[in-house]
Order: structure tokens, then sequence, then C-alpha cells
């Protein structure tokens, strides 16, 4: 009955790789979000969706694309990691943009 | 641009002694102001919010209130407990569709 999932918890990966972090919500909200917490706890938003649609787009680099197939996914891909992606990732969702946000557990991400 | 300032941390208090963890921001407008919760290894809560000046938000014993003169949000709690120990994050939001802003967030150790 987990309300916002992460799939995986922990990634450990070499440079250079390319890897997917996927994140799925049973509420039923409209709204969807990433974020990146540094190694100092330091969180920012990195995109938001509402129905499917981008709403928020901080600036990433376009090595980082994220994907909505339907309300309930946002899925995040990583191209060409870099040891300064190593973080933690976290997924978060809301009924609509400005509403309560409920956060995901996370995935580690580790780049070597 | 629109910024969060917390206490730097880490706070150590002995359990039931009296919390703050200060908050200032530096927003246009009149913001919505929140205080999220990160336990360990999980994601961020909402602990409480306030959506205009002189507003108090409280939950779980914790309270901040919304100071516009002020430009501050500071939360308190009368008597903490070990299980309060977590990262507390103050941030704010402008509009709806805009993104959450977060502060650097404050580390608690409560120690029995």
């Amino acid at each position: 009955d987990t309300a916002v999932s992460q799939t995986p918890k922990y990634l450990v990966t070499q440079m250079g790789n390319d890897k997917s972090i996927k994140c799925e919500q049973n509420l039923g909200h409209d709204t969807m979000y990433w974020y990146k917490q540094d190694s100092k706890k330091f969180l920012k938003i990195m995109f938001s969706y509402n129905n499917k649609e981008l709403i928020i787009n901080e600036t990433v680099p376009n090595r980082f694309s994220p994907k909505s197939p339907d309300k309930a996914h946002l899925n995040l891909h990583i191209n060409s990691l870099e040891l300064g992606d190593s973080a933690v990732y976290f997924c978060a969702s809301s009924q609509e943009p400005g509403s309560t946000q409920y956060f995901g557990p996370g995935t580690r991400l580790l780049v070597l | 641009g629109d910024s969060v300032t917390q206490m730097e941390g880490p706070v150590t208090l002995s359990e039931e002694a009296f919390l703050t963890i200060n908050c200032t921001y530096t927003a246009t407008g009149y913001p919505s102001l929140f205080w999220y919760v990160q336990y360990p290894g999980e994601g961020l809560q909402l602990l409480l919010k306030a959506t205009k000046a002189d507003d108090k938000g409280s939950n779980k014993g914790f309270e901040a209130t919304y100071r516009k003169e002020t430009t501050s949000f500071h939360l308190e709690k009368g008597s903490v407990q070990v299980s309060d120990s977590a990262v507390y994050f103050c941030a704010l939001m402008k509009t709806s569709y805009d993104k959450v802003i977060f502060g650097p967030g404050t580390s608690l150790s409560v120690i029995p």
C-alpha cells in the first residue's frame, strides 16, 4: 500500500553508463516531481509534470530526461553518468500543483 | 532570487528540551511556508504549513508562525523526544505552479 514508490532503492554504476529510475504513485495524484538531494542534504527540484505535461524544468543537464507514460508514473533516465550525479533522487506527487507533496523513499545513486 | 535560510546544524538536545530552529526567507509577494521532516533513510514528510501572514501551523507538538514583518517561520517544540531526531527543512512556494524552494536543512539529534 506504498503511496509513492521508487525503484531501485540503491543503484551503483560506472561513469558513462545510462540508467533509469522509476517512480509510481497510487494516490490518484495529477502532479509528480523529481528532486535531487546532494551529500550535504541540499534538496533541489529537477522536474515537475502535471497530467503528463512538463510544467517545471530546472537547469538540469540534457543527460537527464524525464518520461511520464501516464499520470501514475514519472521515470527519470540519465545518460552518460558522471561522478557528480551521485546523490539521492526523490520522486514526489501531489493532487495538483501547489498542494501537499508526498515523497518516495529515495533512490541512492552512486557513480564510480 | 527567492531563497530560504536556516540555522546551521547539527543541533543536539537532551530529551524534553525546548527546540527552536530558525528559518528566514527572501521572496516577493506572499509565499506559502512549510516545514518538512526527513527521518533517517526516508523521504521528506510535510510537518506543517502556513499560507498567510500570522497563520500558525502546528502538528505533532511542533509549531511555526508566519511572520511577514520579520520574514521568518521559526519551528518550535516544547519538549523534544528521541524520535524527533531527523533533518528539518524549511521551504517556501510562491504560487501553485511555482517550484518549492527548500532551505539547506537542519539536522537534529535528541539524546536520552
